[in-house]
């Protein structure tokens, strides 16, 4: 079955820049999605097919992938942005989520 | 706006069956694969299966085959999860979402779903 690994966690000073990377076997052929999570709360997709933003996402979220890794770029990181975030991916009519990462806004 | 309901917090029996519901408003719920994803306590998401309310056609992740049912009622605009023969490490959050182009924009607000004896 098809697995996508993410860093467990990403450290990221305020206001600087965080890459939360996604790997999985020629990624760059799927479509990628990404969910920010909090706690308490259900996910909330953050980009979509790679690299789109839904509305009302900051642009500050932006997304690539490539090769074997899909990466979301958080630009001017901010004490909110502080969160569990999941790749996701379809393989074979199934979904597959990655572990997730938590992010901490130094 | 577009919404999913869900229902209150179960706890259930070891052996048990729970059954989960996700009440849509605000668009065509036949247009949409509803799918189910649980997270259980400190862990990550973990897709559980869609169904095409349209058809009733389903598909379940192998790791549930045998022991989840996915059904909906269209009069309701409802969709429902049930997973029998609970046992403590199924317990966890059971959310629903609508499928969309691949990915999820809409999510219910979980259920959590407590198995103890």
């Amino acid at each position: 079955s098809y697995e996508l690994t993410q860093p467990l966690s990403v450290s990221v000073a305020l206001g600087q820049t965080a890459r939360i990377t996604c790997g999985g076997n020629n990624i760059g052929s799927k479509n990628v999605h990404w969910y920010q999570q909090k706690p308490g709360q259900a996910p909330v997709l953050v980009i979509y097919r790679d690299s789109n933003r839904p509305s009302g996402i900051p642009e500050r979220f932006s997304g690539s992938n490539s090769g074997n890794t899909a990466t979301l770029t958080i630009s001017r990181a901010q004490a909110g942005d502080e969160a569990a975030y999941y790749c996701q991916v379809w393989d074979s009519s199934t979904v597959v989520f990655g572990g997730g990462t938590k992010l901490t806004v130094l | 706006q577009v919404q999913l309901v869900q229902s209150g917090a179960e706890v259930k029996k070891p052996g048990a069956s729970v059954k989960v519901s996700c009440k849509a408003s605000a668009y065509s719920f036949t247009g949409y694969y509803m799918h189910w994803v649980r997270q259980a306590p400190g862990q990550g998401l973990e897709w559980m299966g869609w169904i095409n309310p349209n058809s009733g056609g389903t598909n379940y992740a192998q790791k549930f085959q045998g022991r989840v049912t996915m059904t909906r009622d269209t009069s309701i605009s409802t969709a429902y999860m049930e997973l029998s023969r609970v046992k403590s490490d199924d317990t966890a959050v059971y959310y629903c979402s609508r499928g969309d182009v691949g990915d999820f924009m809409v999510w219910g607000r979980g259920t959590l779903v407590t198995v103890s004896s």
